[in-house]
């Protein structure tokens, strides 16, 4: 059963530490998008990368950084340099051709605590 | 600067009327549209999408209205259901050169379908 698993779906941080958020798929997408979802707002890029080993800044890098070491995933670690981490987190793919929209995971709430 | 805007973020409707989401882009290079729907505390699942060499897209109770010269389309959901009740994402995608294709997200609309 293909698709994209995000770990874990709820996660509290302490202030001034550092957190990874897992994502994972065995779509053999290419591409693989981190977005972050904040009440009333839409889906915010954070970093993108459309190969292994690649990756670039979205609209809202900072204080985020990220690998692709493999082509199945896609970690996404939150530092202590950003400022309001609380929020939601999406992980998406996307295959070269063909359909042109994005398979989300599930998501990933990230508390500060 | 906003490319794919959804001016309404909340919109209620009762059961078994229609519900008529709207979105407006503004880089006419975008040449592929699709709607998203999202459940709180999950991510969005695809709804329906349309080209732009079409004006009109059709699934079941969903479709989709493109107006490439006014910059806009619309999702119609006829008969509205209370579990359509859900935020909807409008995205547009274009294929920049030297570059992979990608989608802009609207900022979503809250459909709440009373019973």
């Amino acid at each position: 059963d293909g698709g994209i698993t995000q770990s874990p779906k709820y996660l509290f941080r302490k202030e001034g530490q550092n957190v990874t958020l897992s994502c994972e798929q065995n779509l053999n997408h290419d591409a693989m998008y981190w977005y972050r979802q904040d009440p009333g707002q839409g889906l915010r890029l954070i970093y993108y990368s459309q190969i292994v080993n690649d990756f670039q800044k979205g609209d809202i890098a900072e204080g985020y950084s990220v690998s692709r070491e493999k082509k199945e995933s896609f970690p996404l670690t939150v530092t202590s340099a950003q400022k309001n981490p609380t929020a939601f987190y999406l992980c998406a793919s996307k295959s070269t051709g063909g359909f042109y929209g994005y398979t989300f995971g599930s998501g990933t709430r990230l508390t500060v605590v | 600067d906003q490319q794919v805007k959804q001016n309404s973020p909340s919109l209620s409707v009762q059961e078994g009327r229609i519900s008529i989401l709207n979105c407006d882009y503004t880089n006419s290079m975008f040449d592929y549209f699709l709607w998203y729907k999202k459940y709180p505390a999950e991510g969005p699942t695809f709804l329906i999408s349309i080209s732009s060499i079409k004006d009109k897209n059709e699934d079941g109770r969903f479709t989709v209205f493109l107006n490439k010269s006014a910059k806009h389309l619309s999702l119609h959901i006829v008969p509205s259901q209370p579990g359509d009740s859900a935020v909807y994402f409008c995205a547009a995608s274009y294929f920049p050169s030297g570059s992979a294709r990608q989608l802009t997200f609207g900022s979503g609309t809250q459909l709440t379908v009373l019973p």
